[in-house]
């Protein structure tokens, strides 16, 4: 995950919103995703953002694209403590005849959300 | 609907032992994925198949064998065990073809691995 690159930790109080940064570095990257992995659990997809779109929507998620600095963000509005895991950028890559999806992760930033 | 079912869940190995993590998949997926987690390093793949009878080498192959034996399963094998391979390691599954949804990756999961 050495290409893509995420701050490790990130502390809140219940209630704000959270911000979960990511840069990467593949410009041809086609989609980008977000991840979380609660504790002790396998990682299950948040969201993705398609390399044409600049934002993307969905309930209390809001994913930022800006493509010319590679920057993808994270926002979690009203962060509840349910939101505390470890949250996963991952970019995919297409090289070769490799048709399946390959995704490069982050490192993982872990949210702590405070009551 | 079971998705992707990893075991062992823990497994403790001395140095230079053998084993065979387990991983079946029940989505039909085409492309079945062996990942491991260290702390402060994500995820890094060790090795995929983007289909059955494919297997290719990921970013950290080194040490490792795996056996796709059929669209459902996909094996990873520790021949001669290390301390660094101490790790989580994770399987994953995804379609192909969708636009975007073929990498949508189903994770099990996963199995906690110490090599003494």
């Amino acid at each position: 995950g050495e290409d893509v690159e995420q701050s490790l930790f990130l502390s809140v109080r219940e209630g704000d919103s959270s911000v979960i940064n990511c840069t990467y570095t593949d410009s041809s990257s086609t989609y980008l995703y977000w991840y979380k992995q609660e504790p002790g659990a396998g990682l299950q997809l948040l969201t993705y953002i398609f390399s044409n779109m600049d934002m993307k929507q969905d309930q209390r998620l809001t994913v930022l694209l800006n493509k010319k600095d590679k920057h993808l963000s994270l926002r979690i509005a009203d962060t509840q403590t349910g939101d505390s895991a470890i949250y996963f950028c991952a970019e995919s890559r297409r090289k070769g005849s490799d048709q399946g999806g390959k995704l490069i992760f982050g490192q993982g930033t872990e949210l702590s959300v405070k009551p | 609907n079971a998705g992707v079912t990893q075991t062992p869940k823990f497994q403790v190995l001395k140095t230079g032992q053998s084993m065979t993590l387990q991983c079946a998949q029940d989505m039909n997926h085409n492309s079945m994925y062996w990942y491991r987690q260290d702390p402060g390093m994500g995820l890094r793949l060790i090795y995929y198949s983007a289909s059955e009878g494919t297997t290719d080498k990921g970013e950290v192959p080194n040490g490792y064998n795996v056996s796709r034996l059929n669209k459902r399963e996909f094996s990873l094998r520790l021949e001669s065990a290390a301390p660094s391979q101490t790790s989580v390691y994770f399987c994953a599954s995804s379609s192909t073809g969708g636009a975007g949804e073929n990498e949508k990756l189903f994770f099990g999961s996963g199995t906690q691995l110490s090599v003494l």
